[in-house]
């Protein structure tokens, strides 16, 4: 079965800095998606970034970039120019790509993200 | 089309109670997920729907849980006989098909208090 590992239950920033959240996963699967949805105190989950993990280029988002180390299994999110409303939980999130009626998103813990002004 | 609405955004109920939500997703989302999520914790998969078929249901979910698209458009997720540890935040999502990564886009949640 898969797993997702978010080793860091918090961390700050500050503003205008940079911060780099880790997940690492556990998979005997080739082809999947990775996902960092954010969850602001609103507790309305938003998607940040996604990689396919056929891709050998990290995914960028603005000021929002993923460093995919698939031999390593690992998945980091950096931010950049941190801002005051990037303070959120950040959770890291896999999907199997093969076909059929497995759906659903595998969850880390989370990671609770402060920014300090 | 505003995003995935649910309803009501919090129920306080007490035990032995039975409570339904109600998630209405966008409008050309034909998957619809259910997750609940406890404090300090990722969502944990409850069940999932392709149209109005309910196609997967987690373990999680007990004989008092029981969730329906009947039109496949909005769907109900309903709680018989609630207990203190149904205390949750229910989430629902919601995506489409023809997107090979099946983004999902989350509602706000309903929150679930048990007394």
């Amino acid at each position: 079965a898969q797993t997702v590992t978010q080793s860091q239950p918090e961390m700050s920033v500050q503003e205008a800095e940079t911060v780099t959240l880790s997940c690492t996963y556990d998979t005997s699967e080739s082809d999947y998606y990775l996902f960092w949805y954010k969850q602001p105190p609103s507790r309305q989950m938003i998607l940040v970034i996604r990689q396919e993990a056929y891709k050998q280029q990290n995914a960028t988002e603005n000021r929002f970039s993923v460093n995919f180390q698939k031999a390593a299994k690992s998945f980091s999110l950096k931010i950049s120019d941190s801002q005051l409303g990037d303070a959120a939980m950040y959770f890291c999130a896999y999907r199997s790509a093969r076909a059929g009626n497995n759906r659903k998103l595998i969850w880390g813990l989370g990671t609770s993200l402060a920014v300090n002004p | 089309d505003t995003g995935v609405s649910q309803n009501p955004r919090h129920k306080i109920t007490k035990r032995g109670q039975n409570v339904t939500f109600r998630c209405d997703p966008i409008s050309e989302h034909n998957r619809l997920y259910w997750y609940r999520q406890t404090l300090g914790q990722g969502p944990e998969f409850l069940t999932y729907f392709q149209n109005e078929a309910q196609l997967e249901k987690s373990r999680l979910l007990s004989d008092r849980f029981s969730a329906e698209r009947p039109k496949g458009s909005f769907s109900t997720l309903e709680i018989q006989r609630t207990e203190q540890g149904d205390s949750a935040m229910y989430l629902c999502a919601s995506s489409r098909s023809l997107s090979g990564a099946n983004v999902l886009t989350f509602g706000a949640g309903s929150r679930l208090t048990v007394l």
